[in-house]
């Protein structure tokens, strides 16, 4: 069946970097990516979807400064949390939407920001 | 706006139990209905859906069926085994094609041999 990959599955990183997810999508080609976040006992949530070579759509309360996104290919998607700070913390999660229009999900990232 | 409603878990059964676990939802239209479940270290996989009212989805002795009347989704398996243990997530959709999903907290199921 049809995989996305995720990668990292986790990091930690110190107050003020940034960090880099990417989502794959290996057998096929995603018109649309969809990034998402959960805090711990919460629902996913989305945070913004992106469609292949334009600027992502971002929910309401999410900042597009902070939570770059960058759709290059039908095949990749990057998420950048930019200065993140211990608030960030939280398991990420991103989905992509085939052709078919079947939706497949990472297997998330989990970061912690001291 | 639209909204997902699941049972607070975690569910604890012994095997071969019978399992439910509860979904409602808000929503303007007609959404279509999923769940999902992501075992440990995995991504999320469709476990089943509905399109319409009355619908039942099915999938590995799980069902669940689209009741319109009562705006809910529940979940059922009638004998579940150790390796079904994971977060079942319940879901929505507006119906629209491309439309991300709206999903509920999560409810972990644990089974014990």
């Amino acid at each position: 069946g049809a995989v996305v990959s995720q990668h990292p599955s986790w990091v930690i990183c110190k107050s003020g970097t940034s960090v880099k997810i990417e989502c794959r999508s290996l057998d096929f080609q995603a018109t649309t990516m969809f990034w998402y976040r959960q805090f711990p006992k919460q629902s996913l949530m989305l945070m913004a979807t992106s469609n292949e070579g334009s600027k992502a759509t971002y929910e309401q309360g999410v900042e597009k400064d902070k939570f770059l996104i960058n759709h290059a290919s039908l095949t990749l998607s990057t998420l950048t949390v930019t200065s993140a700070h211990p608030e960030d913390s939280s398991f990420y999660i991103c989905s992509a939407l085939g052709l078919d229009e079947k939706l497949f999900f990472g297997s998330g990232t989990q970061l912690s920001v001291l | 706006g639209d909204s997902v409603t699941q049972m607070e878990g975690p569910v604890t059964l012994s095997e071969e139990a019978f399992l439910t676990i509860n979904c409602t939802y808000t929503a303007t239209g007609y959404p279509s209905l999923f769940w999902y479940v992501q075992y440990p270290g995995e991504g999320l996989q469709l476990l089943l859906k509905a399109t319409k009212a009355d619908d039942k989805g099915s999938n590995k002795g799980f069902e669940a069926t689209y009741r319109k009347e009562t705006t809910s989704f529940h979940l059922e398996k009638g004998s579940v085994q150790v390796s079904d243990s994971a977060v079942y997530f319940c879901a929505l959709t507006p119906n629209q094609a491309g439309t991300a999903l709206i999903f509920g907290k999560g409810t972990t199921l644990s089974v014990s041999s």
